[in-house]
């Protein structure tokens, strides 16, 4: 298995729902990243997950948390968002240090914010 | 701190013809870099990568790539493309050893006409 799979692959949300995005790769790698893209731009870096535990937070708003329940699985709990947050949202994942390769990308999950 | 200057947003070619797409970046400590490519309502898929080794890079769809420490660029080429390659291409760098932490250049819309 050589992909990361991102469910869903679409998401309408009012500003008061709860909802959760969930990420899952079976490829052993112990490194997991949220990126948030808008239109016409660079994937921004938000969370980054090195052996199960947060390492990087971007300073990313706490209406969006992270959870990494086991090493093949990441989530992003949604609660409270704004129509600004509207946008990609993509889990990508990678080899740890010295074994390092690259990251490989889901497919996204395209966030809407009514 | 590294990164990443795509020099040209937008590239229009005809099918066949040859293509460059410029990549330089700037960083103080020795880096992994990759080209990613995006189709439209898609995630992101790696097109090819210098970690190491041989400056000339290739992809399994005629794509290549070459690291030029001295220049810090890292520019795609392709002799003839085709309609199917119309689509957003991203460089991209992240820190030796660790590559925690990947930074995107601003990207790179390849038309193809027919």
């Amino acid at each position: 298995d050589t992909e990361v799979t991102q469910t869903p692959k679409h998401l309408v949300m009012g500003m008061t729902n709860k909802k959760s995005l969930k990420c899952e790769q079976h490829m052993g790698h112990r490194a997991m990243y949220w990126y948030k893209q808008k239109a016409k731009k660079p994937p921004e870096l938000m969370f980054v997950y090195s052996y199960e535990k947060l390492s990087i937070n971007e300073s990313v708003p706490s209406r969006f948390s992270p959870e990494c329940p086991n090493s093949s699985l990441l989530n992003l709990h949604l609660h409270a968002l704004q129509p600004e947050d509207s946008a990609l949202y993509l889990c990508a994942s990678s080899q740890a240090t010295g074994r390092y390769g690259g990251y490989t990308f889901g497919s996204g999950t395209r966030l809407t914010v009514v | 701190a590294q990164s990443v200057t795509q020099l040209d947003s937008q590239v229009p070619v005809f099918e066949e013809a040859p293509v460059e797409l410029r990549c330089n970046y700037s960083s103080s400590v020795s880096v992994y870099l990759f080209w990613y490519v995006q189709y439209p309502n898609q995630g992101l898929q790696l097109l090819l990568k210098y970690l190491s080794g041989s400056t000339l890079v290739e992809s399994i769809n005629g794509f290549e790539a070459e690291f030029n420490k001295s220049q810090t660029s890292f520019h795609l080429r392709k002799p003839s493309v085709h309609i199917s390659d119309t689509a957003e291409y991203f460089c991209a760098v992240s820190e030796v050893p660790s590559g925690s932490r990947l930074t995107f250049g601003e990207g790179t819309q390849l038309t193809v006409n027919p």
